[in-house]
């Protein structure tokens, strides 16, 4: 059974740092892409950024480039999302999701004072 | 970008009612199209993918059609547990776009 399951939210000031993380079972971890989407409060999807298998092609949502950064770590399963700069607009839910077709259940940021 | 589209943006129905969702992209997308089905709380749920293939697991009342820019999932005979949102979304470019998602309701 695919699982995937987030870690790593919570509450940040604005201009704060954060790092998401999403631990990876049930499939060969290495022979897929990985995606991050968002949900904010009450709002629709949006897709933040995806990796390649071995971790050296990676695309990002304009507004997040260059204050988020994906990786992931093949030998413990792992994907991650390090946000950085984050203001009220990346308040939200936050997927992780093999090439999305599975999707994890979901970590909350809150970007407030 | 490419711009997703749906319609209606919300619509009332009843179980055993057959249901059809529009998903319409700014430029053509070559059926590289997904549909996903979102209830309150929950994680998205994959549906279809490649504009018609049903993802392993998925009823057989959900089917997907579809190519270039217009796309459509209709829910054959709707069950208590299809109430939900749906949203497409197009994984032919960058960035990957959804809809704005079609709200299902009684």
């Amino acid at each position: 059974e695919v699982q995937l399951v987030e870690s790593g939210g919570g509450l940040v000031q604005p201009g704060g740092s954060l790092r998401l993380s999403c631990a990876a079972s049930g499939f060969s971890f290495t022979t897929y892409w990985m995606d991050w989407v968002r949900q904010a409060p009450g709002k629709g999807l949006e897709w933040v950024a995806n990796i390649n298998q071995d971790g050296r092609v990676k695309y990002y949502l304009d507004s997040v480039r260059g204050r988020f950064t994906i990786s992931r770590d093949n030998a413990g399963n792992s994907l991650y999302l390090q946000l950085n700069t984050l203001t009220s607009e990346d308040t939200a839910v936050y997927f992780c999701t093999r090439q999305l077709d599975y999707w994890g259940q979901g970590v909350l940021v809150t970007v407030s004072s | 970008d490419i711009q997703m589209t749906q319609s209606p943006s919300s619509l009332s129905a009843s179980v055993g009612d057959r249901v059809t969702i529009t998903c319409r992209a700014s430029q053509g997308i070559r059926g590289d199209l997904g549909w996903y089905q979102q209830t309150p709380g929950k994680a998205p749920k994959a549906l279809i993918y490649g504009a018609s293939r049903l993802h392993p697991g998925v009823p057989s009342r959900f089917s997907g059609s579809g190519s270039g820019t217009e796309y459509t999932l209709t829910i054959s005979s709707l069950q208590p547990e299809d109430f939900a949102t749906y949203y497409c979304a197009q994984y032919n470019s960058y960035p990957r776009t959804f809809g704005p998602g079609t709200k299902v309701h009684i």
